[in-house]
């Protein structure tokens, strides 16, 4: 079965400080991972997702996420954050027909 | 291109009312269908998710249901609200093996 493991229910940063959020996922087959974002009471959207090409995958909003097989991770990263940055990051990967979520990860930016 | 909609937005009800949440989806046909639940500081709960007309998969025992009457119409339903069904309703939809978008969600209060 498949899962992910967001560490840090809170991250806060400087505004131009690096962002780093972490995911680390357990599957049985070659995961296919995807990272949603949540502004305040809206739905989720997709920042960016790792089918199994690229292991360096590019998001919206100047976003990435490198798909580590060793380590069994897909950290977000963004090197400069900004103030609309402000948001709830999901990780998640796909199972069989549904995508398992993990618990997300507020993420604060201080001017 | 393809849209989702789920309505009401926001919803205030008391304990032991019905419930309808409904969603379409619009520029696809036979989508994968799905109901998420976000309580308050918790993450994303798969609810039911849906393969195609009055095929039901349901995740989590509660006191909700879903039907899905038609290719590309979900609704989320329940006969007696408990407290406890309080949250953050999300409905989503994906091509079979493809990523999942999700509508705007719909706010409901149990008092």
């Amino acid at each position: 079965a498949q899962s992910v493991t967001q560490l840090g229910s809170h991250v806060s940063v400087s505004e131009g400080a690096l962002v780093l959020l972490r995911c680390n996922y357990s599957s049985s087959v070659p995961p296919y991972l995807f990272w949603y974002v949540q502004y305040p009471n809206q739905g989720l959207q997709l920042l960016l997702k790792y089918t199994s090409a690229a292991t360096l995958v590019k998001g919206i909003n100047g976003f990435e996420a490198e798909f580590k097989k060793s380590e069994t991770s897909f950290h977000l990263t963004k090197p400069s954050a900004h103030m609309s940055d402000a948001a709830e990051y999901f990780c998640a990967v796909r199972g069989t027909d549904k995508l398992i979520f993990g618990t997300g990860t507020r993420l604060q930016v201080f001017p | 291109s393809q849209t989702i909609h789920q309505w009401p937005a926001t919803l205030v009800q008391p304990v032991g009312s019905p419930l309808s949440l409904e969603c379409t989806v619009e520029g696809t046909s036979n989508p994968n269908l799905y109901w998420y639940r976000q309580a308050a500081g918790r993450g994303l709960q798969l609810l039911f998710y849906s393969v195609g007309i009055g095929q039901i998969s349901s995740e989590v025992p509660q006191n909700l249901s879903a039907s899905r009457p038609q290719d590309r119409q979900f609704i989320l339903s329940s006969k007696k609200l408990l407290l406890s069904d309080s949250g953050f309703y999300l409905c989503a939809w994906s091509v079979p093996g493809g990523t999942i978008y999700f509508g705007e969600g719909s706010w409901l209060t149990v008092v």
